[in-house]
């Protein structure tokens, strides 16, 4: 069945320093979204990327979707100590079914 | 809006007991999925509803697990007998309709300890 696999599995990083996370799939990706999950919470949604190339910002955060639409990364520039907790890739398959990456853990030193 | 609401929050049990969890989707949401997120396994969907109707329940792991959803404001989630394995965080989500790309809402999970 389809791998959604995450790159790297943990990352810590000081604080003001960027981060990036890589999200891997076997097969084509439909819809790409993406999650934050904080230490003891819940799974927040942060953004989706549809088209092939697409490139969406929020703030500090750029999402991208790959050409081949196969992997997609997320990049923090200058990382806050609220930017702690784990990122998750989800992709829909075309249908209901989400199937979750690995995620990657984000700890940020201050 | 209120948001998802999960009840309990937290579930300590000894195994072979009766284990249910509950679940209030966000109001007009007709698409309800639970999931069940460990550490070894990441984020696993055991369950999707569509307007109060089971369509995929392959995640499902075996015959002690099953889900219930008389109506669109309430699901529930029963694991009979529970077994040590099935400690987990057990996460319920929903959205609106039934195309792939809607954001999917959680609920802050039942932290489940089967002893």
């Amino acid at each position: 069945g389809q791998q959604v696999m995450q790159i790297p599995q943990y990352q810590h990083v000081q604080e003001g320093e960027d981060f990036t996370t890589y999200c891997n799939s076997s097969t084509t990706l439909s819809n790409i979204q993406w999650y934050k999950q904080r230490p003891g919470g819940h799974p927040v949604f942060l953004i989706q990327l549809v088209k092939s190339g697409e490139v969406k910002k929020q703030k500090r955060l750029t999402f991208q979707f790959g050409e081949a639409k196969k992997n997609s990364s997320l990049h923090i520039t200058a990382t806050q100590t609220t930017d702690v907790g784990t990122y998750f890739c989800a992709d829909t398959s075309g249908t209901y079914k989400y199937i979750f990456g690995t995620g990657t853990r984000l700890k940020v030193l201050a | 809006d209120a948001g998802v609401i999960q009840s309990p929050r937290h579930e300590v049990t000894e195994m072979g007991q009766e284990v249910t969890l509950r679940c209030k989707p966000i109001s007009g949401h007709n698409s309800l999925f639970w999931y069940r997120q460990t550490m070894m396994r990441g984020l696993e969907l055991l369950i999707y509803f569509n307007n109060n109707v089971p369509i995929d329940d392959s995640g499902m792991p075996e015959d002690r697990f099953s889900a219930k959803m008389p109506n669109a404001s309430f699901s529930t989630l029963k694991i009979q007998p529970s077994e040590p394995r099935d400690s987990a965080v057990y996460f319920c989500a929903s959205s609106t309709g039934t195309r792939s790309y809607n954001e999917q809402f959680f609920g802050p999970g039942t932290r489940l300890t089967v002893l």
